[in-house]
C-alpha cells in the first residue's frame, strides 16, 4: 500500500501564474519532507525540505507546507516559469536513511 | 566528474544475459542506494548500504545482487531477468549521521530494457 500519494499526475500553469503541488501521507511517523524536481533523461534532483516541526519552508520561488493533522504537503512555485516543467515528486521519511516517493506529478508550464 | 554517476546510460538485455549497472558518488557521503522506477509508479528502494554494508533489501528477487565494494561505488548485477524488470533503475547517495534526517542526491539512472 502506498505510504505517500501524488493524486495529480499532471498539472498545467501559465507562466507567470502559482503552480501547487499536492501530496498526502498515511504514515504518523514520517517526519521529514522532501521534494525532488526530474527532468527527462535525468536522476530526480532534491529541490527543498521541512521537517515536522516546521509548517512552513521557502526558498525563492519556492515554498513548501506541511499540515500535519491532515498528513498533507504542498509545493507552491511562485510565479512559475516555463523551465519549471519537470515531474515533481514527494518523499517522506520515518528515519534517516528511509524514504517512501510518490509517483510524481508532471508540471507543464505554458509560455 | 561530480555528483553520482551511472553506466550505463542505457541497457538492453536478454532474459539469459547477466549484466551489471555501475554507480559512482563523488560526493563523500557514506550511504549508497538502489531504486526502481516503473512507469507511472512511485520509487520503489530496493537496497541500501551504510558504509559498505548492506542494511536494506526491500524483498527484491535474487535475479538482482548489489554489491559495494567501498563507500564510493556500488553495483547492480543482473542475471536472467523478467520482461517486467524493465525500468528505469537509480542509485543515489547521502550522507547519513544518526538522529539527522538526510537528503538522497540521485545518479541519471539506467533505463533497462529486458526483451
Amino acid at each position: 500500500d502506498q505510504q505517500v500519494k501524488q493524486n495529480s499526475p499532471s498539472l498545467s500553469v501559465q507562466e507567470g501564474r502559482i503552480s501547487i503541488l499536492n501530496c498526502d501521507y498515511t504514515n504518523s511517523m514520517f517526519d521529514y519532507f522532501l521534494w525532488y524536481k526530474k527532468y527527462p533523461a535525468e536522476g530526480p534532483t532534491f529541490l527543498i525540505s521541512i521537517s515536522s516541526i516546521k509548517d512552513k519552508n521557502e526558498d525563492g520561488r519556492f515554498t513548501v507546507f506541511l499540515n500535519k493533522s491532515a498528513k498533507h504537503l504542498s509545493l507552491h512555485i511562485v510565479p512559475s516559469q516555463p523551465g519549471d516543467s519537470a515531474v515533481y515528486f514527494c518523499a517522506a521519511s520515518p528515519h534517516f536513511n528511509k524514504f517512501y516517493f510518490g509517483s510524481g506529478t508532471k508540471l507543464n508550464v505554458k509560455p | 566528474e561530480t555528483g553520482v554517476t551511472q553506466t550505463p546510460r542505457h541497457l538492453v538485455m536478454g532474459m539469459t544475459n547477466k549484466k551489471s549497472l555501475k554507480c559512482e558518488q563523488h560526493l563523500g557521503h557514506n550511504a549508497m542506494y538502489w531504486y526502481k522506477q516503473s512507469a507511472k509508479k512511485p520509487l520503489e528502494l530496493m537496497f541500501v548500504y551504510n558504509f559498505k554494508e548492506q542494511t536494506e533489501n526491500n524483498s527484491v528477487p535474487s535475479r538482482f545482487s548489489p554489491e559495494c565494494p567501498n563507500s564510493s561505488h556500488l553495483f547492480l548485477h543482473l542475471h536472467t531477468l523478467q520482461p517486467e524488470d524493465s525500468a528505469l533503475y537509480l542509485c543515489a547517495s547521502s550522507q547519513v549521521d544518526r538522529g539527522a534526517p538526510d537528503t538522497q542526491y540521485f545518479g541519471p539512472g539506467t533505463r533497462l530494457t529486458v526483451l
